[in-house]
């Protein structure tokens, strides 16, 4: 099956600082990729979709200032938690879909926590 | 708007067989996945419906009722390694979008 990756698979970061996430499609163009965060015991909540070469589409609730999602290119989006919080902490999940195909396929996740 | 409910927690024997069930209310249809997560992991994927019925892969099988807005996964002869929790998900043809449910956690005892 089609491979997501992830970059980094884990992050400790001071509260006040910015960390960017990577996420890869490395062997089919990810027309869609969509971030995800899940937080300990619950289910994924999506945050934002984005399309290859426009703005991301967040969803209702989520700050779009605070989270920045860029979509440059057919194989790699990046998610950029700006200005970090202790209640940023969490399980963040990237997964990216080729085109009209109806599977969408899930990176191993990276684990942010902020002290 | 979207509502996706399954049990939060299940327990089953090793051997045996479990039914986990997903009902749904979505603002459009475009098919239904079946995820499995082990705690600290990312999704994988095991079934995918769009039609009505029963779609079958090896030990899982999945059923899916459009009219019914209802789902069930199916898990055969049980191993410990199935204890994880289980994603039920809805791809709304609106917004093309895959929306979880909160996740089943299953533990299987010997």
């Amino acid at each position: 099956g089609a491979v997501v990756s992830q970059h980094p698979s884990w992050v400790i970061c001071k509260s006040g600082t910015s960390v960017k996430i990577e996420c890869r499609s490395l062997d089919f163009q990810a027309t869609t990729m969509f971030w995800y965060r899940q937080f300990p015991k619950q289910s994924l909540m999506l945050m934002a979709t984005s399309n290859e070469g426009s703005k991301a589409t967040y969803e209702q609730g989520v700050e779009k200032d605070k989270f920045l999602i860029n979509h440059a290119s057919l194989t790699l989006s990046t998610l950029t938690v700006t200005s970090a919080h202790p209640e940023d902490s969490s399980f963040y999940i990237c997964s990216a879909r080729d085109g009209a195909a109806y599977e969408q396929y899930f990176g191993p996740g990276t684990r942010l926590t902020v002290t | 708007g979207q509502n996706i409910d399954q049990p939060t927690e299940m327990t089953a024997t090793e051997g045996a067989i479990v039914q986990i069930n997903c009902t749904y209310q979505t603002s459009g249809f475009n098919g239904l996945f079946w995820y499995q997560q082990h705690a600290g992991e990312a999704p994988t994927f095991l079934s995918y419906n769009v039609l009505d019925g029963l779609e079958e892969k090896g030990r899982f099988s999945s059923f899916l009722s459009r009219s019914k807005g209802y789902s069930y996964l199916l898990l055969k002869e049980l191993q410990m390694k199935d204890s994880a929790s289980y994603l039920c998900a809805v791809r709304s043809s609106n917004t093309g979008k895959l929306i979880f449910g909160q996740g089943t956690t299953l533990q299987v005892k010997p």
